[in-house]
């Protein structure tokens, strides 16, 4: 099946410094990437579509200058988390989507702590 | 907006029942529904997909339904194992939207 990388795969940071989590679809090409967030016990909410080649589509409530969200190839999304704080940790998990069929593929999900 | 509810929030079964797992939406336009399961700190994996013209799919153990008209989905688990347990979550897709349920987190007891 297809797979879908994600890394790193947990990050501790400083308050105020940037951390960038990459997704990758290892077998496929994804013109279309999702990033979600995740805190305990809540379900996913998306954050974000990033669209190859296009500027990425903020759901509504995320901040667009603080998760910047670059999807340059069809094989790689990168969302980059900007002057982390601690409210900013949270569990992040990118997916990626089968053109063909709209099956999601999911990255194994980034752990970020801010200190 | 599309409101997608999955109940229990919660069930925890004796090892080899079986059970079923309820997902409901509001807006019967949907091109296609799936269902998660998803282990804790990690990533969601995708157990089953059902087409909006489809009516169920199968896949081992697990069984999943769909009847747009009634905005319902159900995940029928047979003879649970331990190793099930974990929260499954449904989603419903209109291109590229995606809209998550909250979950049932399940717990089978050895």
């Amino acid at each position: 099946g297809a797979v879908v990388s994600q890394h790193p795969s947990w990050v501790i940071c400083k308050s105020g410094t940037s951390v960038k989590i990459e997704c990758r679809s290892l077998d496929f090409q994804a013109t279309t990437m999702f990033w979600y967030r995740q805190f305990p016990k809540q379900s996913l909410m998306l954050m974000a579509t990033s669209n190859e080649g296009s500027k990425a589509t903020y759901e509504q409530g995320v901040e667009k200058d603080k998760f910047l969200i670059n999807h340059a190839s069809l094989t790689l999304s990168t969302l980059t988390v900007t002057s982390a704080h601690p409210e900013d940790s949270s569990f992040y998990i990118c997916s990626a989507m089968v053109a063909s069929n709209e099956k999601l593929f999911f990255g194994s999900g980034t752990q970020l702590s801010v200190l | 907006k599309q409101e997608v509810t999955q109940i229990p929030a919660a069930l925890s079964v004796p090892e080899g029942e079986n059970l079923v797992l309820n997902c409901s939406f509001t807006d019967s336009a949907i091109y296609n529904l799936q269902w998660f399961r998803q282990d804790p700190g990690k990533g969601l994996t995708s157990l089953l997909l059902i087409q909006s013209s489809q009516r169920e799919q199968t896949s081992g153990r697990l069984n999943a339904s769909l009847d747009k008209s009634s905005g319902r989905s159900t995940l029928y688990i047979a003879a649970s194992q331990p190793g099930d347990s974990a929260t499954y979550l449904c989603a419903v897709t209109a291109g590229n939207q995606f809209y998550f349920g909250t979950g049932t987190s399940l717990t089978v007891i050895p």
